[in-house]
């Protein structure tokens, strides 16, 4: 069964950082793109951050560039999200996502989400 | 930056055809996929390349992107339909990946 598992998820306070990790498993994870997606409990589904197969390139929303760094372990299939200088806008169920192929693909396999409150 | 909108809700009742849009701006140049979210669990993929259907998923989802307006359209709508239902495109421009603000179909 193709599965990805967040954690790393907790209450931090403002400026202060988190560090996500997801981990994969049920399918050849370094042939997939990776992505972290967070929504506001009650809120719509928000895109923050993408790595490539091999972990060359990434990119971010506008609203975590230069906070925000994704990075992965193909050989341990995680994935993971340093977050930095948290605010209270970042409050939110981040979930890991892969997407089938580069560019427009689909999220066909998600995680359950970790919740990560900022809050002082 | 790239926007997606949706109607906020929209209701059918058992038996009858739900439809869900999603606007953007040249929407029908790109590939649309379609997701359900229900209650304290994660998104699944219901539709993707506009009119693709995961195995798993039922007939009754289908989509379609004829170029100004995106659709979900769900045929003989059940109880177990109602969630929130999300559109979402990847922005080449940017190379971002964008949501709907998302729409909530509720069975009457």
């Amino acid at each position: 069964e193709m599965q990805l598992v967040e954690s790393g998820g907790g209450s931090v306070q403002p400026g202060g950082s988190l560090r996500l990790s997801c981990a994969a498993s049920g399918f050849t994870f370094s042939k997939y793109w990776v992505h972290w997606v967070r929504q506001v409990p009650g809120k719509g589904l928000v895109w923050v951050a993408r790595i490539n197969d091999d972990g060359s390139s990434t990119q971010y929303a506008d609203s975590v560039k230069g906070r925000f760094t994704i990075s992965r372990d193909n050989a341990k299939n995680t994935l993971e999200l340093q977050m930095n200088s948290l605010g209270g806008e970042d409050t939110a169920l981040y979930y890991c996502a892969r997407t089938s192929g580069s560019g427009g693909g689909a999220f066909d396999v998600w995680g359950q989400g970790t919740m990560v409150t900022v809050s002082s | 930056s790239y926007v997606l909108t949706q109607p906020p809700a929209v209701s059918a009742a058992p038996g009858e055809t739900a439809t869900i849009t999603c606007g953007g701006n040249h929407i029908g140049s790109k590939s649309v996929h379609w997701y359900q979210q229900k209650p304290g669990q994660a998104p699944v993929l219901v539709i993707y390349y506009d009119n693709d259907r995961p195995s798993g998923i039922p007939e009754r989802f289908s989509g379609s992107n004829p170029g100004t307006t995106a659709t979900l359209t769900i045929s003989r709508v059940e109880a177990g339909d109602e969630a929130d239902y999300y559109c979402e495109v990847w922005d080449t421009d940017s190379d971002h990946w964008v949501f709907g603000g998302g729409t909530k179909l509720t069975v009457l």
